[in-house]
């Protein structure tokens, strides 16, 4: 069974610009979750998707990021206009309703530098 | 104060030591709790869930006190594979986001 990929695993850009960061979670999983480390700190939330509706945008920093799941398939994380501080890495994680655990599983992450 | 608290380390041991990890909670309306391994630039990994009894995997055993909120990982015989940062992760009630604690980098010695 396929992970969950994530596409790109690098991406530069200046400040100002436009990023899209794209997730496919594992075949079959409702929940689609991104999170985000930023240098020195600890894995944060970022939003929860169950199919495609949002179940939680508590964490998202501000208007500047918007997060898709059209058909409740791959998720898309556009950064828009990219500032300095969103560099770090973006992880994205998926997981089944199997009972009360909901244990997540994780992509390898799109790292991103805005310059 | 973090929600999710750990010891940075790093937790330097030679092989075939025993090793032990805690973390704190402070949200006592967490219900899942969870050790996820890190490497270097890689993902997370799910290593174990923590149930109420405790539970254990092989060398890995992991512990849950709900009243002095606290879970512990325990690993025997340390292999140099087991090398990585642990993360502590919790979920609370009536959530499905996780939150982390910053991670506990071992490295084992040969």
């Amino acid at each position: 069974e396929a992970g969950v990929t994530q596409f790109p695993s690098h991406s530069v850009i200046e400040k100002g610009q436009t990023v899209t960061l794209r997730c496919d979670p594992i075949s079959g999983h409702d929940n689609l979750y991104w999170y985000r480390r930023v240098m020195g700190k600890e894995i944060k939330f970022l939003l929860h998707f169950v199919k495609e509706s949002k179940q939680d945008e508590s964490g998202m920093p501000n208007n500047r990021f918007l997060a898709e799941r059209t058909g409740g398939t791959y998720s898309t994380l556009k950064v828009q206009p990219a500032e300095l501080e969103d560099s770090g890495v973006y992880f994205c994680a998926s997981s089944q309703d199997t009972g009360t655990i909901y244990e997540q599983y994780f992509g390898p992450g799109t790292r991103l530098t805005v310059t | 104060r973090k929600e999710v608290e750990q010891d940075p380390g790093p937790f330097n041991v030679p092989e075939g030591a025993t090793v032990a990890f805690n973390c704190t909670y402070s949200n006592s309306a967490s219900q899942s709790f969870f050790w996820y391994r890190q490497d270097c630039r890689k993902e997370p990994k799910l290593l174990m869930s923590v149930y109420s009894s405790g539970n254990e995997d092989g060398r890995f055993t992991a512990q849950l006190n709900r009243a002095s909120q606290y879970i512990s990982l325990l690993i025997r015989d340390s292999k140099l594979s087991d090398s990585a940062t642990y993360l502590c992760v919790v979920r609370t009630s009536g959530t499905y986001k996780y939150i982390f604690g910053t991670g506990t980098r071992l490295k084992v010695l040969a």
